[in-house]
């Protein structure tokens, strides 16, 4: 079993929709983080979380850690926002070397 | 913006080749990683490195590879003798220290196709 799942695995969405990506993990976690992958293959990081919510312009990231699980929210989508997002967590093990463990990504279309 | 750096963008090598991937972290981090993602599949942990030396690394990491910090900047994984799976997206990251508040930066990747 994956420590961390995604779901859904393919998202298509019309422009302007409101979409959610979920996470859960089993695994205790130090951090959480949403990447986000284009097609060229360079990843770029989103959002870091331990807790609660952070927002940075159309996009809202949840943490509820007792429940293993996070969202992310994108609102007012947009066909720049197609691209793989990915869940990742940062373990916290003894001797915790800050390595992340990834999801298999959500792979999300926006469509005009 | 500071930002991890990695050259080639793309390689291709010959199949018992030996290539290294360089990688120049951001300036003031202290923790640098590789992950490799297969085409398709998910990203994966191959090796994190702290201190000059080796801090945790997968069971994908066996003796054919190796990183190494050669200068305060240059951050390098060699792959001794390349096989076809070796194929795969290799990414560096970067991270300013140990803890859980700790965001890592990625650089673009390496695409490694071994013929």
């Amino acid at each position: 079993k994956n420590e961390v799942e995604q779901s859904p695995q393919n998202l298509t969405a019309q422009e302007g929709e409101f979409i959610t990506i979920n996470c859960s993990y089993s695994v205790g976690i130090s951090a959480l983080h949403w990447l986000q992958q284009h097609p060229g293959g360079g990843i770029v990081s989103l959002f870091m979380l331990s807790s609660g919510k952070k927002k940075h312009g159309r996009l809202i990231a949840t943490i509820n850690i007792q429940e293993k699980h996070s969202s992310l929210h994108i609102t007012a989508s947009h066909p720049r926002d197609s691209a793989v997002y990915i869940c990742a967590v940062r373990s916290r093990t003894g001797g915790a070397t800050n390595k992340l463990i990834f999801g298999t990504g959500t792979l999300l279309a926006v469509q005009p | 913006e500071p930002e991890v750096t990695q050259t080639p963008s793309h390689q291709v090598t010959q199949m018992g080749q030996e290539v290294i991937l360089r990688c120049v972290p951001i300036s003031n981090h202290l923790y640098f990683y590789w992950y490799r993602q297969i085409l398709g599949q998910k990203v994966e942990f191959l090796v994190s490195f702290y201190n000059n030396e080796i801090s945790e690394k997968s069971e994908i990491f066996d003796d054919q590879f190796s990183v190494e910090r050669p200068d305060g900047s240059n951050f390098t994984l060699k792959i001794r003798s390349t096989k076809l799976e070796d194929s795969a997206m290799y990414f560096c990251a970067s991270s300013a220290w140990e803890g859980f508040n700790t965001e890592a930066f990625f650089g673009q990747g390496t695409r490694l196709t071994v013929v």
